[in-house]
């Protein structure tokens, strides 16, 4: 089975902190995104990357940044963390396997890591 | 970009069928009908997926409308352990990589 581990569960930060939420997959996919999910608004995308060191903004980029140096890891930077960015975090990863169908693999995702920022 | 639209909130009891609606009346000829399920305290997980056929799995089964303007995911016997919230999106080659997430149906299933 494929494995996506976020390295934090729980996280609390103060405002101004530079945070960094890690993501590791053992199955060498190549694709690896970032999400947050918040009460009535569902999953909304922040980053993805199809490759190593290649990154593509999602729907809310602003105030993060991402790292992509080795393909199994994918990591969520806040370069000054907000009250407004304490949310749940969810890395997924997948593969593109048939280059045709690839937009039908389906994303794995790890257990999310819960951010407090006060 | 096509929406989906779901109910809030379906309740079960357990042992009986479930039928999870979601409405996409500006489904595109590429567009795939996927679901996902996230139990509580996890992240989500892929169900089924389909374009026109009704498709089935170990897990689930998906009808789509011949139209395609709807799909229904069913669930054979709901048990407790299907208690969680669903999601239908849309996913297509130019959107391939950006799944966007609704809110998605809270199923509770009861005894």
């Amino acid at each position: 089975d494929v494995k996506v581990t976020q390295s934090s569960r729980y996280l609390v930060k103060r405002t101004g902190e530079k945070v960094f939420l890690e993501c590791v997959q053992d199955m060498d996919h190549e694709n690896m995104f970032w999400y947050r999910q918040d009460p009535g608004l569902g999953l909304r995308l922040i980053y993805f990357s199809y490759d190593v060191k290649m990154k593509e903004k999602g729907d809310i980029p602003e105030g993060y940044s991402v790292s992509r140096e080795k393909k199994e890891r994918f990591s969520l930077i806040l370069e000054s963390a907000s009250t407004n960015q304490t949310s749940m975090y969810l890395c997924a990863s997948s593969s593109p396997a048939d280059q045709t169908f690839s937009y039908n693999s389906p994303l794995h995702f790890g257990n999310g890591t819960r951010l407090t920022v006060t | 970009d096509a929406k989906t639209t779901q109910p809030n909130s379906m309740e079960s009891n357990e042992e009986e069928p479930v039928h999870l609606p979601c409405n996409h009346s500006t489904i595109s000829g590429t567009d795939y009908i996927h679901w996902y399920r996230q139990l509580p305290s996890q992240g989500p997980e892929y169900v089924i997926h389909g374009l026109t056929s009704n498709v089935n799995n170990r897990m689930a089964s998906l009808a789509i409308a011949e139209d395609r303007k709807s799909s229904t995911l069913i669930l054979h016997r709901a048990t407790l352990r299907d208690a969680a919230v669903y999601y239908c999106i849309l996913r297509n080659p130019g959107t391939a990589s950006k799944l966007t997430f609704g809110t998605g149906t809270r199923l509770q299933v009861t005894l």
